[in-house]
């Protein structure tokens, strides 16, 4: 069981906008801004795609946007194209005594 | 361009230590960053095993602690990783990456280790 929940699916059409959620409690998600989001396609390594909770790095898509409230983070991937078609993962700061934790992964349809 | 390069045995037996290295190019190890590992098991999530940074500070997972030591090797730009006691569950893809707080922005291709008599 991972530390941090999210959907284990969700599907978009062409064009559309998705929202992954990433629930983790105040120990993480809630007490820090170090929520992190990588992109998996298969047999590839992960690439972030958000960092810092908003901040996306360098030639990344701006169709790409990261939020929090409360315990939740949020990967919103508007104007979906089939690329877009992969795992999701969140990542969390966690504190001194637990540092890193990741959620289950999101597998993103692009139908 | 920062490349890092997983090196290391693809076949591990049971109750041996399992050594990986990650060889760095396009950025000094000396120069900043943390520097990590994740694995990830067959068909399944990503799970954070630890980080390093420069001056040998390291910080690891809490279910992996007691089996896992990362050390840094900044003359050659490597920094490696030793799980002991392996068993089948510490089969995965083993990555390692740069990166700050919770964020890890260049990763290397992986391993495939497996664990198995």
């Amino acid at each position: 069981q991972s530390a941090l929940t999210q959907p284990r699916s969700v599907s978009g059409s062409p064009g559309q906008s998705v929202t992954i959620s990433c629930t983790g409690t105040s120990r993480d998600i809630g007490n820090y801004n170090y929520v992190s989001w990588y992109q998996q396609h298969p047999g590839k390594p992960p690439k972030v795609v958000i960092h810092d909770v908003t901040k996306r790095p360098s030639g990344v898509p701006d169709r790409f946007s990261g939020s929090k409230s409360g315990n939740t983070a949020f990967l919103t991937i508007s104007g979906l194209e089939a690329d877009d078609e992969a795992d999701y993962y969140c990542c969390s700061y966690a504190g001194r005594d637990v540092h890193v934790v990741f959620g289950g992964g999101t597998r993103l349809a692009v139908l | 361009q920062v490349q890092l390069q997983e090196s290391g045995p693809g076949l591990v037996k049971p109750s041996e230590t399992l050594s990986l290295i990650c060889s760095v190019s396009g950025f000094s190890i000396r120069d900043g960053f943390f520097w990590g590992w994740v694995r990830q098991a067959p068909g399944k999530g990503l799970e954070w095993i630890g980080s390093i940074n420069h001056s040998g500070d390291a910080y690891y997972s809490s279910s992996l602690k007691s089996r896992v030591t990362l050390s840094v090797d900044t003359p050659n730009n490597q920094i490696s990783l030793r799980v002991k006691s392996v068993t089948a569950t510490d089969t995965a893809t083993y990555y390692c990456g740069r990166g700050a707080v919770a964020t890890i922005d260049y990763w290397g291709q992986g391993i495939l280790v497996n664990v198995s008599s």
